[in-house]
């Protein structure tokens, strides 16, 4: 069974501060893993994903994540936080026995001026 | 354009009502999804679709049946509805929807509130 835990449900930082989400999951075979970005009152949209290549992984507005196989986590960073990135921040799972999704509960990013 | 949409994006309505939530994907994806987001922004698979074929159906009240008329279209159709059935609803779609590892694009979302 494959499975996402996002520790922390709110996160506040200061603009210009460190962005650190964090992602660990749960799976039986090598996971396929996903950050997608919820702006209000929006649908998901894609940050970044992981697919077995390069374990740093870049994504847009410059967010990157890295996956560590012995920790099992896919935290996502930025370095320098800026006020658009105010959001709810979703990781997901999927596995190549299939395309379905498994969420983790949200993080909601506050950047505080 | 828009790649995945769906209408209504608001529908308020009557407990014990029927409605219905369309889904457009000009993507030329092979797969689609139904999402459910509650009140705590939880995301959950209700339904997926390939190719007009079901392929997961979670659990999910009978109420709750999709209909595909071809693979651009999944709509949502749901039959007497009740108080914990307000939610956000989301469309997505992927390319094939097999194998894993696929993007999904997600449509804008459908606001039901039932009164």
């Amino acid at each position: 069974a494959q499975s996402v835990t996002q520790l922390g449900s709110h996160v506040s930082v200061s603009e210009g501060a460190l962005v650190l989400l964090r992602c660990n999951y749960s799976s039986s075979v090598p996971p396929y893993l996903f950050w997608y970005v919820q702006y209000p009152n929006q649908g998901l949209q894609l940050l970044l994903k992981y697919t077995s290549a390069a374990t740093l992984v870049k994504g847009i507005n410059g967010f990157e994540a890295e996956f560590k196989k012995s920790e099992t986590s896919f935290h996502l960073t930025k370095p320098s936080a800026h006020m658009s990135d105010a959001a709810e921040y979703f990781c997901a799972v999927s596995t190549n026995t299939g395309n379905q999704f498994y969420f983790g509960t949200g993080t909601s990013l506050t950047v505080i001026p | 354009d828009t790649a995945v949409s769906q209408t209504p994006k608001y529908l308020v309505t009557q407990m014990g009502n029927d409605k219905s939530i369309k889904c457009e994907q000009n993507l030329g994806h092979d797969t689609m999804y139904w999402y459910k987001q509650d009140s705590k922004k939880f995301l959950k698979i209700m339904f997926s679709y390939n190719n007009k074929e079901l392929i997961i159906n979670e659990t999910v009240p009978n109420r709750f049946s999709p209909k595909s008329p071809d693979k651009a279209h999944l709509n949502l159709h749901i039959n007497s509805l009740e108080l914990g059935d307000s939610a956000v609803y989301f469309c997505a779609s992927s390319p094939q929807g097999r194998g894993g590892g696929e993007t999904q694009y997600f449509g804008p979302g459908t606001r039901l509130l039932v009164l």
